[in-house]
């Protein structure tokens, strides 16, 4: 079962607009990753942020983790079109062995 | 470095044949693992290992088989394909822990007929 839900599923924005998108999950975490999926390619490894971490900066890429409320953001600030692309938070938990669980992602637009 | 390489990027199948996707990784990353990625459903876990000689299953292993004889290989065999196994592949690897985040190869998109 899918451990992440992605909010807002799609986004659609203007060129140097911020874009915010939300995970949320359900079990215990060592850690959350945040993805982006280009149409018809792999998945590339954006920021990672440890289940101790609040905040994280990476560029433009600001990622937040609340562990009460299991939930976490992804705000890309001055949006580019080069930043449209699909969105993926992953979950890695803090039991056994290291796999990612992933949630449905979020299809960002970012028009010129 | 080439990272994750998957070979074939695309493959079209009967019903009953099998096949085996490749997936190369010169990273020297003990975990590795096979995802698929259906619409709507983002990507689920078939099976993964954490080094050579070591393999699980994950969440929807029934119809695929895996081996990992060497800490660079990781192939993924499909035993009787099904159209339900139509769906993009993908591999990927990291080092212990997953600390750094994982490395995705290209895919492979399978349609199975």
């Amino acid at each position: 079962s899918q451990q992440g839900e992605e909010d807002p599923q799609a986004l659609s924005i203007q060129e140097g607009e911020n874009a915010t998108m939300n995970c949320s999950y359900k079990t215990s975490i060592n850690n959350l990753q945040w993805y982006r999926q280009n149409s018809g390619r792999g998945l590339v490894h954006l920021i990672l942020i440890r289940s101790n971490e609040r905040e994280k900066h990476s560029g433009r890429l600001r990622v937040t983790l609340d562990t009460s409320k299991k939930s976490s953001s992804l705000l890309i600030t001055a949006s580019r079109a080069a930043d449209t692309a699909s969105y993926f938070c992953a979950t890695e938990g803090d039991s056994g062995y290291s796999t990612l669980t992933f949630g449905k992602g979020t299809m960002l637009l970012v028009s010129p | 470095n080439a990272g994750v390489t998957q070979t074939p990027k695309f493959q079209v199948l009967k019903t009953g044949q099998s096949m085996t996707l490749q997936c190369a990784q010169d990273m020297n990353h003990e975990y590795m693992s096979w995802y698929r990625q259906d619409p709507g459903m983002g990507l689920r876990l078939i099976h993964y290992s954490v080094g050579a000689g070591i393999t699980d299953q994950g969440e929807v292993p029934n119809g695929y088989n895996v081996s990992r004889s060497t800490t660079e290989d990781f192939p993924l065999r499909l035993l009787s394909a099904a159209p339900s196994q139509t769906s993009v592949y993908f591999c990927a690897s990291s080092v212990q822990g997953g600390s750094y985040g994982y490395t995705f190869g290209s895919g492979t998109r399978l349609t199975v007929v």
